[in-house]
This record gives C-alpha cells, sequence and structure tokens, in this order.
C-alpha cells in the first residue's frame, strides 16, 4: 500500500517568508508526527498528533511554527517568518495507534532551505 | 529529562568485523527503545525494537537497564550496512543524533 506521502520534496524560500509543507499518512493511522533532520542536530521531535486529542506541542521551537491535522488525516506544518536557522528536511511519520510499542512509518521528508 | 546519546558521530569498520553503534538514554520509566536507519536516498525505517527482541539482517540489540544502554551490535559488517543509525526512546520518538556507519572493503 501506499507510504507516508509528503510535499514539497524541496521548498526554497526567503527569509521572513511564511512555508507550509504536507504530509499525508497512511490510510488508517492515528497518530502522526513531525520531526526536524538537520546537520548536527540529529532528528529533533517537533509534534504529535493521536486521534482527536489535544496534540503535544512541546517540541516546537517557537511560536513561529504550528501545526493542524485535518479530519484525523492529512497534517500541515506552517512555519511563519522563516528563519535560516529554520533550514533543515522536515520528516513526517505514522503509526497505527500512537502505542509507544507502535512502529512509526517515516515519509520522505521535505527539504526547507531558507536564504 | 529525556534524552538519547549516541557519543560516536562516524563509526568507520572494515568489512567482517564486528560493529557495535552506541547509545545510552535518560529515561524516567520503562522505557521503549528502537533503532531506525536510514540508507543513502531512503527513508528512515525501523531496524529494530528492544521489545521484540529480535535480529534484523544480523543486527541485535540488548537493553541494559543498569547501564541504561540500548547498543546494537553486529558480529560481521557488510558493505550494506553503511547508513545513518539513530536510537530512539518512546512513543513520540526523543532520537539521537545518530551515528554515521562506514563499512569499507
Amino acid at each position: 500500500g501506499a507510504g507516508v506521502s509528503q510535499s514539497p520534496s524541496n521548498k526554497v524560500t526567503e527569509k521572513g517568508k511564511d512555508v507550509e509543507l504536507r504530509c499525508d499518512p497512511i490510510s488508517g493511522h492515528t497518530a502522526l508526527y513531525w520531526y526536524r533532520q538537520s546537520l548536527g542536530q540529529g532528528l529533533e521531535f517537533l509534534i504529535y498528533f493521536q486521534g482527536n486529542s489535544a496534540p503535544d506541542k512541546s517540541g516546537l521551537p517557537s511560536d513561529r511554527f504550528s501545526a493542524e491535522r485535518t479530519g484525523g488525516s492529512v497534517s500541515t506544518l506552517t512555519i511563519q517568518r522563516t528563519q535560516q536557522e529554520d533550514s533543515a528536511v522536515y520528516l513526517c511519520a505514522s503509526s497505527y495507534s500512537g502505542h509507544s510499542t507502535d512502529t512509526q512509518y517515516f515519509g520522505p521528508g521535505t527539504r526547507l532551505t531558507v536564504l | 529529562a529525556q534524552r538519547v546519546t549516541q557519543p560516536e558521530k562516524l563509526l568507520s569498520v572494515f568489512k567482517g568485523a564486528p560493529v557495535e553503534l552506541k547509545c545510552n538514554y535518560s529515561y524516567s520509566g520503562s522505557p521503549e527503545l528502537f533503532w531506525y536507519v536510514q540508507y543513502s536516498r531512503q527513508r528512515l525505517q525501523l531496524l529494530l525494537r528492544h521489545i521484540s527482541r529480535e535480529s534484523i539482517k544480523g543486527f541485535t540489540a540488548d537493553l541494559n537497564k543498569g547501564e541504561t544502554s540500548f547498543h546494537l551490535k553486529k558480529p560481521f559488517a557488510q558493505e550494506e550496512d553503511s547508513a545513518m543509525y539513530y536510537c530512539a526512546v518512546r512513543a513520540a520518538l526523543i532520537f539521537g543524533k545518530g551515528t554515521t556507519l562506514s563499512v569499507s572493503s
């Protein structure tokens, strides 16, 4: 079946602009995660959605970052007033139930470059 | 605070040599631990998790609660094992910074 998909695959933007990154999880997966992968920092947890519960936003680095998950499926990560330090690969993952032992399935990522 | 430490950024070994990628964690409660792998130009994917006690592609990892470690081991490295390896803990995964494994012949 189809895996997690993300769009766009690459995004180049100018400092100060807003960007939206999209994630389509695997159908039927109730849990969705966003991570940021940057050189020297490894993988950084950003936000976690589980069903209809309030999202865990504890990893968002600043209030310029926000995310939504509509209808329990597609999610959008928005970065406002982008800064050069936001340049990274943004990864989305989904899992069946969000249980701590669940396997997370990752998308290919969106490479964001802020000039 | 929850934390995962992978002390080696890069580990270079020769084909056929044993490999051990180190992972130490700090976590309150019973940890769920995972190793994820990212091969060149591929997606990040699960390699193995401690609860399954499995061997995948010849790799094993044992949870040592006393030493708070979950080191990944393989007795004989292959060139196709070259990749970035991440140790992670818990549901919303807390990842280490990753170790690049390079296996040369």
